[in-house]
């Protein structure tokens, strides 16, 4: 019974480059939320999503970033153009469904060159 | 903006002792939801405690919400050393469309054997 599975578990980029990050939820999850941690800080809310829909994307910076779950395969969270602020961990979470508990991936942290 | 701010930031106990970890926030929740992160992994739900409920037990963990005063407690009894992590609060706030968690910054818990 695999849990949020998320990949690459580090990735390293240069500046102007694009960051690809993926997300598979538990299996029967169709809500898929994902976070930013900085060091030493809690978690941010960026995007949340269920299959082909954004619902709510209030977190997420307006430029560079952009986030997709299709109807078949992972959740993508894709940041363009990357700077060194860009660096961080992030994390994938689903759910069952609304009001239910969030179970998160191990995440990936992006470091920028 | 902030919503739950744990107390103390960071907790230092002897194996075998309780430990008590605070979180208050500011508006109207759903719930409330405890995790544990150990270093460099994902989060792992501990608990989750609606607004309606008072208080919850889950093996050695007690966890405690006061709605009237915006705050609730996790309790972890008997510590071990395997207890070593960070412990976050977080809120789905009422009227949250999306229900994504608000986390507060933390609580960092050593356990001495």
């Amino acid at each position: 019974n695999a849990g949020v599975m998320q990949n690459p578990r580090h990735l390293v980029r240069r500046r102007g480059q694009e960051a690809r990050l993926r997300c598979s939820p538990m299996k029967g999850h169709s809500h898929v939320y994902w976070y930013r941690q900085l060091p030493e800080e809690g978690l941010k809310f960026m995007v949340y999503l269920q299959k082909e829909n954004i619902i709510d994307e209030s977190g997420m910076p307006k430029e560079r970033f952009s986030a997709e779950f299709p109807k078949e395969g992972p959740s993508i969270l894709r940041i363009q153009q990357v700077v060194r602020g860009d660096s961080a961990a992030y994390f994938c979470a689903s759910s069952l469904g609304t009001n239910q508990p969030q179970h998160f991936g191990d995440g990936t942290r992006l470091s920028i060159l | 903006s902030q919503q739950g701010e744990e107390d103390p930031q960071a907790l230092s106990i002897q194996e075998g002792e309780n430990a008590t970890m605070n979180c208050s926030y500011k508006t109207s929740i759903n719930n409330l939801q405890w995790y544990r992160q150990n270093s460099g992994r994902g989060l792992v739900h501990l608990i989750l405690i609606r607004s309606n409920e008072r208080e919850k037990h889950s093996g050695r963990l007690r966890v405690t919400l006061d709605t009237s005063k915006k705050s609730s407690s996790l309790l972890i009894t008997a510590s071990r050393a395997a207890d070593t992590a960070s412990y976050f609060c977080a809120t789905v706030n009422s009227g949250a469309g999306s229900y994504q968690l608000t986390f507060g910054k933390g609580t960092k818990l050593s356990v001495i054997p």
